[in-house]
C-alpha cells in the first residue's frame, strides 16, 4: 500500500505571496492532520480534516487554511506569507478519528520564505 | 492542555551500548502514546505505540512501557547501531473528546558512532 504523498517536496516563496500544499492519504484513511515543524517551536499542529470537515484547529492565524476532498485527498493553503513561515510541513493521515488511532506521515513539504 | 516532556539531546552513543530516552506527558484522561523517529531530509516514521497503562510498544529492538503512575513512556534500547541515528519524537494523542490531534515532544537527536 503506497503511503502519504505530499507536493511539491520543496518551495520557494517570497513574502506576500501564497501558497498550496497538497496531500494523498494511504488508500482508505480517512483522517488528515497537518502539521508544522520549525527548529524553534518544533512540531505544531495546524488542523485535521475528516469526511471534508474541518474537526479540529490549533493555535496558527487565519492565514492559514486547509480543505478536504471527497477522496479524502487535503490541501492546504498560506496566504500573505511571512518569514516565520519558512518551515517543513508534515501531512499525516489514519484511518479513522481516535484516540488509539495511529497517524502515519508524509515526507513533508520544506518551504522557505525569502 | 496536554503537554510532552522529553530529555534534550544531542545524545552520543558507541555502537552497542543501552539507550534511553525519557519521556514524561501530562493529560487528562487517558491518552495513547508514541514514538517516532525522523531520519534527515524525511518525515516521521512510527517506532512503537502503547494504547493503555501497562501496554509495552515494541518494534526493532526498541521498547516502551506506558506508565500511568509515573506520566512516563520512556524509549529503550539494549544495543544501539549507527543505523539507528535520527532524531527520536515522544507524543501523545488528545484524550479530550473530538480531539485526537497529536502533542509532541522537542525531539532528542541520538548519534550512534561506530
Amino acid at each position: 500500500k503506497a503511503g502519504v504523498t505530499q507536493t511539491p517536496r520543496y518551495l520557494i516563496k517570497t513574502r506576500g505571496q501564497q501558497v498550496t500544499l497538497s496531500c494523498s492519504p494511504i488508500s482508505g484513511h480517512r483522517s488528515v492532520s497537518w502539521y508544522q515543524q520549525t527548529p524553534g517551536q518544533g512540531l505544531q499542529f495546524l488542523f485535521e480534516y475528516f469526511s471534508e470537515t474541518q474537526r479540529n484547529k490549533g493555535n496558527f492565524p487565519g492565514r492559514f487554511s486547509g480543505r478536504q476532498f471527497s477522496n479524502s485527498r487535503s490541501e492546504m493553503n498560506v496566504s500573505t506569507l511571512e518569514l516565520g513561515d519558512s518551515a517543513l510541513y508534515l501531512c499525516a493521515s489514519s484511518p479513522n478519528r481516535g484516540p488509539t488511532d495511529t497517524q502515519y506521515f508524509g515526507p513533508g513539504t520544506r518551504l522557505t520564505v525569502l | 492542555g496536554n503537554s510532552v516532556t522529553q530529555m534534550e539531546g544531542p545524545v552520543t552513543l558507541s555502537e552497542e551500548a543501552f539507550l534511553t530516552i525519557n519521556c514524561t506527558y501530562t493529560a487528562t484522561g487517558y491518552p495513547s502514546l508514541f514514538w517516532y523517529v525522523q531520519y534527515p531530509g524525511e518525515g516521521l516514521q512510527l517506532l512503537l505505540k502503547a494504547t493503555k497503562a501497562d501496554d509495552k510498544g515494541s518494534n526493532k529492538g526498541f521498547e516502551a512501557t506506558y506508565r500511568k503512575e509515573t506520566t512516563s513512556f520512556h524509549l529503550e534500547k539494549g544495543s544501539v547501531q549507527v543505523s539507528d541515528s535520527a532524531v527520536y519524537f515522544c507524543a501523545l494523542s488528545g484524550s479530550g473528546a473530538g480531539s485526537y490531534q497529536l502533542t509532541f515532544g522537542k525531539g532528542t537527536k541520538l548519534s550512534v558512532i561506530p
